[in-house]
């Protein structure tokens, strides 16, 4: 099957500085991916839609100013948590698919702690 | 995009056959169900997906009654290895979009 990369698979950053996440597809070319959160014990929470060439869609909730999304090629999606605070830990993961319609690949996921 | 609706948590033993059932009133003609299986700290992993009737792979089957309502993933002869948290979505083929309910927390015990 197609494969999802993370990098960093984990980080550890101090409160008020910035963090950047690569979502990379290593077989495929992805038009569209996406974004989740997923704080311990709970489900994952879609975050945003992430359309190369375009501005990404937000879910309600999620601030576009303080989660910065960049799908600059059709392999990589990069998210930037600005201002960082320890709130915002939590393990964020990624996904690509091959088209409309089709099976979602994940990645592993990052595991960001905000101190 | 429809609701899904599946039990918290589920107990079962090794060797043992488990069926997880989904349930999606609000499905739509379009819709396909896909189910996703996670261990913790790594992204979900692909099962199976079906439109109807039933559907197997080498891990798992799909059993999609004639309404769609609902459907169930079966497990057969589950090991340790097992215990994960499935989840059940529904999606349409021009959507994309998965919305993740909270699953079912499996725990297979010896």
């Amino acid at each position: 099957g197609a494969v999802v990369s993370q990098h960093p698979s984990r980080v550890i950053c101090k409160s008020g500085t910035s963090v950047k996440i690569e979502c990379r597809s290593l077989d495929f070319q992805a038009t569209t991916m996406f974004w989740y959160r997923q704080f311990p014990k709970q489900s994952l929470m879609l975050m945003a839609t992430s359309n190369e060439g375009s501005k990404a869609t937000y879910e309600q909730g999620v601030e576009k100013d303080k989660f910065l999304i960049n799908h600059a090629s059709l392999t990589l999606s990069t998210l930037t948590v600005t201002s960082a605070h320890p709130e915002d830990s939590s393990f964020y993961i990624c996904s690509a698919s091959l088209g409309q319609g089709d099976e979602q690949y994940f990645g592993p996921g990052t595991r960001l702690t905000v101190t | 995009l429809a609701k899904t609706t599946q039990p918290i948590s589920m107990d079962s033993y090794e060797g043992q056959e488990v069926n997880i059932t989904c349930s999606h009133n609000n499905i739509a003609t379009n819709d396909y169900i896909t189910w996703y299986q996670q261990f913790p700290s790594q992204g979900p992993r692909f099962i199976i997906q079906g439109y109807k009737t039933k559907v197997t792979n080498e891990v798992a089957s799909l059993f999609i009654p004639a309404d769609r309502k609902s459907s169930t993933l079966s497990l057969p002869r589950v090991s340790l290895s097992d215990t994960a948290v499935y989840y059940c979505l529904v999606f349409s083929g021009g959507y994309n979009k998965l919305i993740f309910g909270a699953g079912t927390r499996l725990a297979v015990h010896p």
